[in-house]
């Protein structure tokens, strides 16, 4: 079936540091990729989505973009600061399995001052 | 602004009692999820309505756990008896229509601690 798999965490990165997050997925139709982010206490939102290969999301300057050809969905921040600090899970729905959405096991980041 | 609304927030009850959550989603919105998230862990999803149907329930552990959607609006769902692997964050969520690349809204959760 349909899977997400990311790096594991958790990730602590000083402020004003690049991110990358990498996400690659095993799906046998053609899914729309999403990367939803918790932060702590609260539910989860979404952060930025692509529906269609070499499709780029950017949100909050977020930036990721569906790679086909490698199955991968990686997110990258050029400068993360301390309010970054949450959980980000990447995940992907596929419209011919009633659009659910398969999640990853999400990568905590914590971002120090 | 509108917001999926899920009630109670925490919940602590012994092994082997009912227990219930409520969830009430986007006004309009169609389709709705109760998911799963165990500690550290991705939320999995353990039923989808449409309206008031169930379109998948492939996951829902049936022997305990059973959901509804009566009237297409707000949902139950419920766990009886409760077990202490069900301990997880019960997440529901809400899309306007039934396509897949559509922004899922989530609601805060019911955190769900069994004893």
């Amino acid at each position: 079936g349909d899977s997400v798999t990311q790096m594991e965490g958790p990730v602590t990165l000083s402020e004003e540091a690049c991110l990358t997050i990498n996400c690659t997925y095993t799906a046998t139709g053609y899914p729309s990729l999403f990367w939803y982010v918790q932060y702590p206490g609260e539910g989860l939102q979404l952060l930025l989505k692509a529906t269609k290969a070499d499709d780029k999301g950017s949100n909050k300057g977020f930036e990721a973009t569906y790679r086909k050809e490698t199955t991968s969905f990686h997110l990258e921040k050029g400068s993360v600061q301390v309010s970054d600090s949450a959980v980000y899970f990447c995940a992907l729905s596929d419209r011919n399995q009633g659009g659910k959405l398969i999640f990853g096991q999400g990568t905590e980041l914590s971002v120090k001052p | 602004e509108a917001e999926v609304a899920q009630s109670p927030r925490y919940k602590i009850t012994e092994k082997s009692q009912a227990v219930a959550f409520w969830c009430d989603p986007i006004s309009g919105h169609a389709t709705l999820y109760w998911y799963r998230q165990i500690l550290g862990q991705g939320p999995e999803l353990l039923v989808q309505f449409q309206d008031e149907s169930v379109v998948d329930d492939s996951q829902l552990p049936k022997d305990r756990f059973s959901a509804e959607r009566l009237k297409g609006v707000d949902s139950t769902l419920k766990i009886q008896p409760a077990e202490l692997g069900d301990s997880a964050m019960y997440l529901c969520a809400s899309i306007l229509g039934q396509e897949g690349n559509t922004e899922a809204f989530f609601g805060q959760g019911t955190r769900l601690t069994v004893v």
